[in-house]
């Protein structure tokens, strides 16, 4: 079974600075796939970026990056130059090797102070 | 209009009522799915449809009944609820892959139900 960990419930971050979201992930399948997801206070769920199991690269979208260390089985998010607008819960989810059908973590809420 | 839409937003309804819950996406996907998230606890995947075949039900209780007319279309049937099923149901879709599943889910803003 695939299980998504994210240790942080809450984080801080002043306006303009970087944070990191942690996440760890188990599975047993040899191909998978990591994404982050952003649920504002409205309830909708928003894609960030996706992380291939299989990419060398490390994923990056805008502000966006993920830091994908396969060995140690974590896909943490980096966010750049927080926003005001960052301030949200985000979650960390990951597919099977078949179909894609995700498993969410517990989500960390963070505050971007000004 | 885009996107996945979901309604309605906010729902209160009583134990022995009968209510539904609907979803659209117009995206052009051959998934869809029913999501429950409850106040701190992970999403829960409820039920999975591909191209309108039901694939996946996560040990849902009978009272809630998925429907999927077509691909872009899916339902949630509500009767005789618990107070604890009270929660923000979220939908979803995406383009299904049977293998390493790199296409992301899009969701609609979920429907807030209250059981009273």
């Amino acid at each position: 079974a695939q299980k998504i960990t994210q240790t942080q419930p809450g984080m801080f971050v002043q306006e303009k600075e970087a944070v990191t979201l942690d996440c760890t992930y188990d599975t047993s399948d040899q191909s998978y796939g990591l994404f982050w997801y952003k649920q504002p206070s409205s309830g909708e769920m928003i894609f960030l970026i996706y992380q291939g199991s299989y990419d060398e690269q490390n994923a990056t979208e805008g502000r966006y990056s993920l830091n994908f260390q396969k060995a140690r089985k974590s896909a943490n998010l980096v966010i750049s130059a927080s926003q005001l607008g960052d301030s949200a819960m985000y979650f960390c989810a990951m597919s099977p090797e078949y179909g894609n059908k995700l498993v969410f973590g517990a989500g960390t809420i963070l505050r971007v102070k000004s | 209009e885009t996107g996945v839409t979901q309604t309605p937003r906010h729902l209160v309804m009583g134990m022995t009522n009968k209510k539904s819950l609907k979803c659209e996406q117009h995206l052009g996907h051959n998934a869809m799915y029913w999501y429950k998230q409850s106040a701190k606890k992970p999403l829960e995947l409820m039920f999975v449809y591909n191209f309108k075949e039901q694939t996946e039900n996560n040990s849902v209780p009978s009272r809630f009944s998925p429907e999927c007319p077509n691909s872009s279309h899916l339902f949630l049937h509500l009767h005789t609820l618990q107070p604890e099923d009270s929660a923000l149901y979220l939908c979803a879709s995406s383009q299904w892959q049977a293998e390493r599943g790199d296409s992301p889910l899009h969701f609609g803003n979920g429907t807030r139900l209250t059981v009273t």
